[in-house]
């Protein structure tokens, strides 16, 4: 079964800190993976997508990287700030003949100034 | 410049009284999604219309139901809620299905359902 874990469940940083979420996938065979962000209340938004080529990709302050043999990704935040506080949610989609994307649980971060 | 919209964004109802969500997209997306969302949790696939075409989850309840009238608006329709149908439901587009889903999908801002 597909699955996607993500720790921490939660996280709390100072404002300016730099902080790393992490997913590990068992999504096979493997497309592609995105990080999204989820403000309270609100719908998911992408955040960045990666293939299984692509280990490294940037959006602003937020860099996501890509293991495709460990089956692990992170997602690292530099300089955080107040508007980063969130829950941040991996997202696998697998090549195997269902487009439907399986998704992890999330990582709560709250920001504290 | 709203993409997918939801409405309401909060809706109450009682335990049994049917309740009707509405999504409307100004995409023209092939593809639009419902998911349930409960608290800490991953959003979870209810089903999706790929154009009229209509794919249930095989473990979304009968209780569910939805209609596409058009290209633009899809309804979720909640025939008997229950208490542990309380929960953020999740409107989400895409252009279309996508070989190995590199298909963006789009999410709407989500309706709260609260039942009594």
């Amino acid at each position: 079964k597909n699955q996607v874990e993500q720790s921490p469940q939660s996280l709390i940083i100072l404002e300016g800190k730099n902080c790393t979420l992490q997913c590990n996938y068992t999504v096979s065979p493997f497309s592609n993976l995105r990080w999204y962000k989820q403000d309270t209340g609100r719908g998911p938004v992408s955040l960045t997508i990666m293939t299984f080529s692509e280990n490294t990709k940037s959006n602003g302050r937020y860099t996501a990287t890509l293991d495709a043999d460990t089956k692990q990704s992170s997602l690292h935040i530099t300089a955080s700030q107040l508007s980063d506080s969130a829950s941040y949610i991996c997202v696998v989609s697998g090549s195997g003949g269902s487009y439907i994307p399986t998704f992890g649980r999330g990582t709560s971060l709250i920001v504290h100034p | 410049d709203a993409m997918v919209i939801q409405n309401p964004r909060y809706q109450v109802t009682q335990f049994g009284k049917p309740v009707t969500l509405s999504c409307s997209q100004t995409l023209n997306h092939n593809v639009m999604y419902w998911y349930q969302q409960k608290s800490s949790q991953a959003p979870k696939l209810l089903f999706h219309y790929y154009d009229k075409d209509f794919n249930n989850e095989a473990d979304t309840p009968d209780n569910f139901q939805s209609r596409r009238p058009n290209t633009s608006f899809c309804f979720l329709d909640i025939r008997s809620p229950g208490l542990g149908d309380a929960a953020m439901y999740l409107c989400a587009t895409s252009r279309d299905r996508g070989q190995w889903g590199q298909e963006t999908q789009y999410f709407g801002p989500g309706t709260r359902l609260l039942v009594l």
